[in-house]
């Protein structure tokens, strides 16, 4: 069964970095683009930026250019988002969502990892 | 960026209702459109692709029309489990943006 598996809920101080996990399984992760979708508390969801773990191609929306990295080790299925020094504004539920077709970008969403919780606060 | 645009914001309905939501997005995604529904604290779900397409698993009241910019999810006869937020998203071009969402509520 395919699954994504995201790290667990940060608590943080304004200033500190951070960096969140999502573990793909049972298919190929490296043929899949992975992407990451912030949601604040009571809003909706915004798509930040996508992934091709097979040579680690990236896109960032310009909302999150320069404010996040998105990495990916294939070698562990891994994908990864991370702060170099977080704002309370980036306190949110953080998602990671596979790409349904193989290989293009040009595709859904169809598996989601559980979310990863992340607080800010002083 | 495309913008995707929801409407309603909120949609006030019965179980037995037919009931459509629409998406338009602010220049032409062809048909590179799906819908998503997510309940509360839980994950969202995917239902339609590629506009029309239905998800395996997702019930056939469920169903996606349009193309070019405007889009419509029709769910042809509420069900109680169906009373969660809907969310479309264009993946033509990149940033794929999601619309801002449609809370569908019982009446």
């Amino acid at each position: 069964e395919v699954h994504l598996v995201q790290s667990g809920a940060e608590v943080k101080k304004p200033g500190e970095s951070l960096k969140i996990s999502c573990k793909g399984s049972g298919y190929s992760f490296t043929s899949y683009w992975i992407g990451w979708v912030r949601q604040m508390p009571g809003k909706g969801l915004e798509w930040m930026g996508i992934i091709y773990p097979g040579d680690s191609d990236t896109i960032y929306s310009p909302s999150f250019q320069g404010q996040v990295t998105i990495s990916a080790d294939k070698s562990i299925s891994t994908a990864y988002l991370q702060w170099s020094s977080l704002k309370a504004s980036d306190t949110a539920m953080y998602y990671c969502a596979r790409t349904s077709l193989v290989t293009t970008i040009r595709s859904a969403f169809d598996i989601w990892g559980q979310g990863t919780m992340v607080t800010v606060s002083s | 960026d495309i913008q995707m645009t929801q409407s309603p914001s909120t949609l006030s309905a019965s179980v037995g209702d037919r009931v459509t939501i629409t998406c338009r997005a602010s220049q032409s995604i062809s048909s590179w459109l799906a819908w998503y529904q997510q309940k509360p604290g839980k994950v969202p779900k995917l239902l339609i692709y590629k506009a029309s397409g239905l998800e395996s698993g997702v019930p056939s009241r469920f169903s996606g029309s349009g193309s070019g910019t405007e889009f419509n999810l029709t769910i042809s006869s509420l069900q109680p489990d169906d009373f969660a937020t809907y969310y479309c998203q264009q993946y033509n071009s990149y940033p794929g943006t999601f619309g801002q969402g449609t809370n569908l509520e019982i009446k």
